[in-house]
């Protein structure tokens, strides 16, 4: 079945650095991609989509500048949280969608998430 | 804002039947009922999906009210890998985005 990788699954870094994180469908092209945020014991929230070979679209609230997503292939696009703070420390996830559009009618498929704690 | 409303935890014994519920009174026509669950630490994991009728797959089934206002996702036998945050989600023509609430905690008593 279609699989969704994510990586690093954990990462430390220091206050100021930037961090970048990889999500890649292994098996099936994905010309979308989504990226979620989600703190302990809360539900997933959705930042951006991340399109291929376009800029990305982020949910409102999310800056972009801080969030800098790159999608430069049907399979690969990057999260990188520039300038970590404290509070950027989080549960990033990365999902697609295997299908041709309409696609709102097919399963998302998720990474196995990247718990990034920001000293 | 695709609504759905989920009680907060369920619990369920060990081998027995589980029905979780979702009411999602304001969806159109065209919505898809989508079924995910996550695991502690893990990314959310594909359930199961449907439009009107029932659907079962080697996870789940899912029941879908006739009125498509509600709908039950059923767990055969409950087994204690699946303790779970449950998500039911309604999936919009022309969006592609899913958008989670806060879903249903399943507890598994052995």
């Amino acid at each position: 079945g279609a699989v969704v990788s994510q990586h690093p699954s954990r990462v430390i870094c220091k206050s100021g650095t930037s961090v970048k994180i990889e999500c890649r469908s292994l098996d099936f092209q994905a010309t979308t991609m989504f990226w979620y945020r989600q703190f302990p014991k809360k539900s997933l929230m959705l930042m951006a989509t991340s399109n291929e070979g376009s800029k990305a679209t982020y949910e409102q609230g999310v800056e972009k500048d801080k969030f800098l997503i790159n999608h430069a292939s049907l399979t690969l696009s990057t999260l990188t949280v520039t300038s970590a703070h404290p509070e950027d420390s989080s549960f990033y996830i990365c999902s697609a969608r295997q299908g041709k559009w309409p696609s709102y009618n097919s399963p998302l498929h998720f990474g196995n998430g990247t718990r990034l704690t920001v000293t | 804002d695709a609504k759905t409303t989920q009680p907060n935890s369920m619990e369920s014994n060990e081998e027995e039947p589980v029905h979780l519920p979702c009411n999602h009174s304001t969806i159109s026509g065209t919505d898809y009922i989508h079924w995910y669950r996550q695991l502690p630490s893990q990314g959310p994991e594909y359930v199961i999906h449907g439009l009107t009728s029932n659907v079962n797959n080697r996870m789940a089934s899912l029941a879908i009210a006739e009125d498509r206002k509600s709908s039950t996702l059923i767990l055969h036998r409950a087994t204690l890998r699946d303790a779970a945050v449950y998500y039911c989600i309604r999936s919009q023509f022309g969006n592609e985005k899913l958008t989670f609430g806060t879903g249903t905690r399943l507890t598994i008593i052995p």
